[in-house]
């Protein structure tokens, strides 16, 4: 089957810090581009950073540009996302999704929730 | 970055009837546009990608058309589970953008 299941959400403090992962099974993971998409409390999708096969080219909204570091492990065939110097507006639901700049997202996981408060 | 405004914003139908969904671009995307479905509590489906082209599983009565610019999402004869939000999204340039959304509520 495939599937995409994150892991790492929860609640952190202003400032600080959270990785999450994305475990990727049921397709080449080292063939597909892999991006994370936010979603705010009842708000529309946010796309956040995109990472392509081999990890050497990343791209970043500039609402986390600086903060958020996409990278990948193929090897584990997972995705992880980095942030660093959380602030309250980083609350949302972040998926990872298969795709990117190539690609559409069609394989997306079940999202993670980060909730940003002290 | 490239704008991408739906309209409606919410569309009232009943189940049976034909519901046309608008995607318009800030500039070009050529056919670099997906749609995505999303009910509540569950992560977005892909329904179209690359403007016209339904994603695996998606039942015909979904199609999408359009290039450019303007873009179009068709249901033609909504059923129950139809009721939804729906996104475009392009992946012309970075950075990658969504659509504000299109809630499909009963009528």
């Amino acid at each position: 089957e495939v599937q995409l299941l994150e892991s790492g959400g929860g609640l952190v403090q202003p400032g600080g810090s959270l990785r999450l992962s994305c475990a990727a099974s049921g397709f080449t993971f080292n063939s597909h581009a892999m991006t994370w998409v936010r979603q705010g409390p009842g708000k529309g999708l946010e796309w956040v950073s995109s990472i392509n096969l081999v990890g050497g080219a990343t791209y970043y909204a500039d609402s986390v540009q600086g903060r958020f570091i996409i990278s990948r492990d193929n090897s584990k065939n997972t995705l992880y996302l980095q942030m660093n110097s959380l602030r309250a507006d980083d609350t949302a639901v972040y998926y990872c999704a298969k795709g990117a700049g190539n690609e559409a997202f069609d394989i997306w996981g079940q999202g993670t929730m980060i909730t940003v408060s002290s | 970055e490239i704008v991408l405004t739906q309209s409606p914003a919410t569309l009232s139908l009943s189940p049976g009837e034909r519901a046309t969904l608008s995607c318009r671009a800030s500039q070009s995307v050529g056919t670099s546009l997906a749609w995505y479905q999303q009910k509540p509590g569950q992560a977005p489906r892909l329904l179209i990608y690359d403007a016209s082209n339904r994603a695996t599983g998606i039942p015909a009565r979904f199609s999408g058309s359009g290039s450019g610019t303007d873009f179009t999402l068709t249901i033609s004869g909504l059923e129950p589970e139809d009721f939804a939000l729906y996104y475009c999204q392009q992946r012309t340039n970075w950075p990658l953008t969504f659509g504000g959304g299109t809630k499909v509520e009963i009528k």
